[in-house]
């Protein structure tokens, strides 16, 4: 069955520290890849995407994700962690294009002072 | 151009009661897919619906639970009877026409409250 692990439940940062969030997919093919965050009683902000192409992509508030065939990974990255990042994070896939999304279960991401 | 909008934003229900939930999508979005998000979890594919059909509704429940996205006006989702564990923080989110690089965008959610 396709499914999406995020290893990490809990992460703890310093601020500016940098920021790897990880995600692996299962899945014969490329799936769509997503991430997602989420601020506490709200709804979910695409970060970004990657369909296909340069595997290494750019979103928004200084986050980009890059893609791994090989290790069937999706990896968050932030140079600077600023504290108003904190907030949970989903990695999401999109397997038969269609705009339905298998989600991760999130990693809520701590900023310390 | 506004966003997907969802209400209301919180709904309390005692147990055996209904819940509506309402879902209208950005315009020009003709698919729109239903979540839910229990406590401490991820989201969970419920539905997905385009106007007047139901594509695939592969996470619904089998009792209780019923979509619809009629031709005109919003997208509702209606839990019959509910009961504890249905309370959840329920996400709508809409894509555009075709299958291309889609992309969904999400509401607010509604956040459902059984007592």
């Amino acid at each position: 069955a396709q499914s999406v692990t995020q290893p990490d439940i809990h992460i703890t940062v310093s601020e500016g520290a940098s920021l790897e969030l990880r995600c692996n997919y299962s899945y014969g093919a490329t799936p769509y890849l997503f991430w997602y965050v989420q601020s506490p009683g709200q709804g979910l902000q695409l970060l970004l995407k990657y369909f296909s192409g340069d595997t290494l992509v750019q979103g928004i508030k200084g986050f980009e994700a890059e893609f791994k065939r090989s290790q069937s990974s999706f990896n968050l990255r932030k140079p600077s962690v600023h504290w108003s990042d904190a907030a949970e994070y989903f990695c999401a896939v999109d397997t038969s294009n269609t705009g339905k999304l298998i989600f991760g279960q999130g990693t809520t991401l701590q900023v310390k002072p | 151009n506004a966003g997907v909008m969802q209400n209301p934003r919180h709904l309390v229900r005692r147990r055996g009661q209904e819940a509506r939930l309402r879902c209208s999508p950005m315009k020009g979005h003709s698919h729109v897919y239903w979540y839910r998000q229990l406590p401490e979890e991820g989201l969970k594919f419920m539905v997905y619906l385009q106007k007047e059909n139901i594509i695939d509704e592969s996470g619904m429940p089998k009792e209780r639970f019923s979509a619809e996205f009629p031709k005109e006006g919003p997208s509702i989702l209606r839990i019959q009877q509910v009961v504890r564990g249905d309370s959840a923080a329920y996400f709508c989110a809409s894509s555009p026409p075709g299958t291309l690089d889609t992309e969904a965008f999400f509401g607010q959610g509604t956040r459902l409250t059984v007592v």
